[in-house]
């Protein structure tokens, strides 16, 4: 079975270049997590999707950041502009049903800002 | 606001032994409360959860307790394996809102 998939792997680019970050959730899942991972502060919740509809966006740093979910099969997670603070260990994750299911993580996209 | 705090930071167990990873909680509305895994390179995968209604939890070697009074749970891990070495963390959240409040991590090396 396919899991979440994350793309890209890794992502290095300038100070205040536009960076998207995009997610496939598992087939069936109707909840979809954004979170960023760095050592200073762990794994943040920054959004979450019930059935493409942002329930919690309370995580979302600022303004420069932005995320959508088109259809039950693809979201992304956008920076413009990124800042070198922004560099962390973004991941997804998708859970099915209701109540309190696995959340299923992709491997992340590693991101760094110059 | 710090709502989950997990210790040891780190933790170095001899193959064989135990490891002990401890959370604790301040809000009291949370009612479900997993542990997840995660090697180098990876995401966190799932390893065990339990909600407050019962007192401990066994999975093979496994295991949660948790002190609703107190509000702590913790992780033993009952003979330690090198590959059991990764970042473990604590998690809670409230039924319905599904978001998942982490702790801090703790990065377990069991040595061979």
């Amino acid at each position: 079975d396919a899991g979440v998939i994350q793309s890209p792997r890794h992502e290095v680019t300038e100070m205040g270049q536009e960076v998207t970050l995009r997610c496939k959730p598992i087939s069936g899942h109707n909840s979809l997590f954004w979170y960023r991972q760095t050592m200073m502060r762990g794994l943040e919740l920054l959004i979450y999707f019930n059935n493409n509809v942002p329930i919690d966006d309370s995580g979302m740093p600022e303004d420069r950041f932005s995320a959508k979910m088109p259809n039950a099969s693809f979201s992304t997670l956008k920076i413009q502009p990124s800042e070198p603070r922004d560099s962390a260990v973004y991941f997804c994750a998708s859970s099915q049903g209701q109540g309190n299911q696995p959340q299923h993580f992709g491997d992340g996209t590693r991101l760094s800002i110059l | 606001q710090q709502q989950v705090k997990q210790s040891p930071q780190s933790l170095i167990v001899q193959k064989g032994g135990i490891s002990i990873i401890n959370c604790a909680y301040e809000n009291t509305a949370f009612d479900y409360f997993p542990w997840y895994q995660q090697f180098p390179g990876k995401g966190p995968a799932l390893l065990i959860a339990i909600r407050p209604d019962v007192s401990e939890k066994k999975e093979g070697r496994f295991t949660i307790s948790f002190n609703k009074s107190a509000k702590q749970f913790s992780l033993h891990i009952m003979d330690s394996q090198p590959g059991d070495s990764a970042t473990y963390f604590c998690a809670a959240s409230i039924t319905g809102r599904r978001a998942l409040t982490f702790g801090s991590g703790t990065r377990l090396q069991v040595q061979p």
